[in-house]
């Protein structure tokens, strides 16, 4: 079945230092792949996604980079703050036919950043 | 408005009562999604909706879920005859396709705790 393995489980790191958060998706027909932050007690906030024509995307602090052939996609957290701590989600989507799509949700890395 | 509202922000149900969640999409969001997020933070699909219609119900346990998206009225989903393993927050979000990838934009949750 459609799945999406999301490592690591759990990352800490200095303030300052980069964390980097893997995805792997088994449909090779995705073609959107977007994350989300989560904080405690609040809903998924979409901070980046890329399509799979790009192969990169970048935003300030943060970057997300995908590989179609291995069918891997990465988030990568520059110059990490103490703000950056919160649960990381990917997801993978592709529309297959009419009523049938959905994101393909990971199952979250907790970021803590230690002062 | 430019959030997804969910009311109530907790509920708490005795075993076998019912639970009634709503769910206000942001305007010009024809797609509503509906997620249960469990201890794990596992995200499981329930159900989506394009406009008042069913989009996609692969998710939901039909026998005691029911969903409806009326015109202009807030979303809902029911859970009849509760029982201790439906304690979780549901999600609700919205987006402006179903037929191309979109990020979606998640309300803050319900957090349902059966006792």
């Amino acid at each position: 079945g459609e799945n999406v393995e999301q490592h690591p489980s759990t990352l800490s790191v200095q303030e300052g230092d980069s964390a980097v958060i893997k995805c792997t998706y088994s449909d090779s027909a995705s073609n959107y792949f977007p994350w989300y932050k989560q904080e405690l007690g609040k809903g998924p906030q979409l901070i980046i996604d890329i399509r799979s024509n790009v192969g990169e995307k970048k935003d300030q602090r943060i970057a997300v980079t995908l590989n179609k052939t291995a069918k891997h996609f990465s988030l990568h957290i520059t110059e990490t703050q103490p703000e950056d701590s919160a649960v990381y989600f990917c997801a993978a989507w592709r529309f297959r036919s009419a009523g049938t799509y959905k994101y393909i949700f990971g199952t979250g890395t907790r970021l803590k950043v230690l002062a | 408005g430019e959030e997804v509202a969910q009311t109530p922000k907790h509920l708490v149900r005795g075993e076998g009562q019912k639970a009634k969640l709503y769910c206000a999409p942001i305007k010009g969001h024809s797609y509503v999604f509906w997620y249960q997020q469990v201890l794990k933070n596992e995200f499981k699909f329930l159900i989506s909706f394009q406009n008042e219609n069913v989009f996609d119900e692969t998710g939901m346990p039909k026998e005691r879920f029911s969903a409806k998206c009326l015109p202009n009225s807030p979303c809902s989903l029911e859970i009849q005859a509760t029982k201790l393993e439906d304690s979780a927050v549901y999600f609700c979000a919205s987006s402006q396709s179903g037929t191309k990838g979109y990020g979606y934009t998640f309300g803050s949750g319900t957090r349902l705790t059966v006792v």
